[in-house]
């Protein structure tokens, strides 16, 4: 079925470990996101891309980097997981800015 | 700035009435809309959308909002509950304007509880 493949579904780190999360969408969508979400509040944007080789920060970028060699992958990168790194991580894509996104199934990041 | 604020954190109805959950935005320009639902475990799924046009928008599994621009509110409802509409509702929002990618802000979100 087309849409939004994350892996890995569920990780527990130590503090200082790094770690890459992997997006994977065969829609052909240009844009490509990445959102962590905690209780209370909603999602934030942490990195996107508008098309292939291309990133830019969002609301949230420190501790993470990202990289887009391939149009259908977005890869988010942790360099020193923190505690405050605990959280879902959401990827979404979108074939414009004026549709709504396709969200992947998340991925639960535990950071001890 | 923009913003969403949806003022109910939870949600209950008994199944088989309307329901309503409340999402009121702040944005430069004509805003764009957008609802999505996420149920446990599960990421967001697009519920529906407004652009432009209708006040009234339709959208999946029976789903629609108003778009009330005086007040400046996209309420989502459905005639008549389920069990099944049980769930986690997020309320978006992004300017209009042109050119490039636009922010989209989400709201904290609502849950949803219909009662049997």
């Amino acid at each position: 079925n087309a849409g939004v493949t994350q892996t890995p579904k569920f990780r527990v780190l130590k503090t200082g470990q790094s770690m890459t999360l992997l997006c994977a969408q065969d829609m052909n969508h240009e844009y490509m996101y990445w959102y962590r979400q905690d209780p209370g509040m909603g999602l934030r944007l942490i990195h996107y891309s508008v098309g292939e080789g291309t990133t830019a920060k969002g609301e949230v970028p420190d501790g993470y980097n990202v990289s887009r060699l391939k149009k259908q992958n977005f890869l988010l990168g942790l360099e020193s997981a923190a505690p405050s790194q605990t959280s879902v991580y959401f990827c979404a894509s979108s074939y414009g800015t004026f549709n709504g996104y396709t969200f992947g199934s998340g991925t639960r990041l535990t950071v001890v | 700035a923009q913003s969403v604020a949806q003022p109910e954190d939870q949600v209950n109805v008994a199944e088989g009435n309307p329901l309503t959950v409340k999402c009121t935005y702040s944005v430069s320009g004509n805003p764009y809309l957008f609802w999505y639902v996420q149920y446990p475990n599960r990421g967001l799924q697009f519920l529906l959308k407004y652009i432009t046009g209708d006040n009234l928008v339709k959208g999946s599994y029976g789903f629609e909002a108003e778009f009330n621009k005086s007040q400046t509110s996209f309420h989502l409802k459905k005639p008549s509950a389920l069990v099944s509409d049980s769930a986690l509702y997020f309320c978006a929002v992004r300017g209009s304007n042109s050119g490039g990618y636009q922010k989209v802000t989400f709201g904290t979100g609502t849950k949803l509880q219909v009662i049997p």
